[in-house]
């Protein structure tokens, strides 16, 4: 199973919105609405920020949303802040009935 | 409020085996799935399988079939991953995480992860 897509980097000025994109085939991201992200600080455990696409658990700024438009997924981050500075990973259920994540993306807040 | 904890990390020789375990607290740790992900110095997030405690059930990803075995101790409510035949390349942390089924497909929350060093 080949991992998800991601950009490497992308960057953005406080107060400034940025998406990160994740993307799959119709055997992962395609298939099914169970995508979900995460944030991983230096040296932390990644910590839950969406799942089945679009939902936010409890504890999760709204700031952070999801979507997914065919195999594509997508992380948006809307007013920045210093904080946002991390790495966000994507995760899909596949049709071979494991779990992929993708390369990881690393947000640099300028 | 589950919370999962990790044993310390190790240091093994190639072509040894490690056995990494993860307590869990809170919650009913039969009713849910302990996932096993690995992370290799700068690299990315691997999902290496996942076990369902009341069922006793382990599913591998392909990529570690043969070399990994998630169990778990209802009694303790503990799961283990044991990797076996290591080479450098499994020098990376290893985390535990709640999650891993159609109804709970994501992972939450994770355990503070175990790094595992193999070198001669």
């Amino acid at each position: 199973q080949s991992a998800l897509t991601q950009p490497a980097s992308v960057s953005g000025s406080p107060g400034q919105s940025i998406t990160i994109s994740c993307t799959g085939t119709s055997s992962d991201v395609g298939g099914y609405n169970y995508v979900s992200w995460y944030q991983q600080h230096p040296g932390k455990a990644p910590k839950l920020m969406i799942y089945d696409v679009s939902n936010r658990p409890s504890g999760v700024s709204n700031r952070f949303s999801g979507s997914k438009s065919g195999n594509t997924a997508s992380l948006t981050i809307s007013g920045l802040q210093a904080e946002d500075e991390a790495d966000y990973y994507c995760s899909s259920y596949t049709s071979s009935s494991v779990w992929v994540f993708g390369g990881g993306t690393k947000l640099t807040v300028l | 409020q589950v919370q999962l904890v990790q044993s310390g990390a190790e240091v093994k020789k190639p072509g040894s085996s490690v056995k990494v375990s993860c307590k869990a607290s809170g919650g009913t740790f039969s009713s849910y799935t302990i996932s096993w992900v690995r992370q290799a110095p700068g690299q990315g997030l691997e999902w290496m399988g996942r076990i369902i405690p009341i069922l006793g059930i382990a599913n591998y990803a392909q990529k570690f079939q043969g070399r990994v075995t998630i169990t778990a101790d209802k009694s303790t409510s503990t799961a283990y991953m044991e990797l076996s035949s290591l080479r450098s390349e499994d020098t990376a942390v290893y985390y535990c995480a709640r999650g891993g089924t159609m109804m709970e497909n994501w992972f939450d929350p994770w355990g503070q992860g175990t790094l595992v060093t193999v070198s001669s």
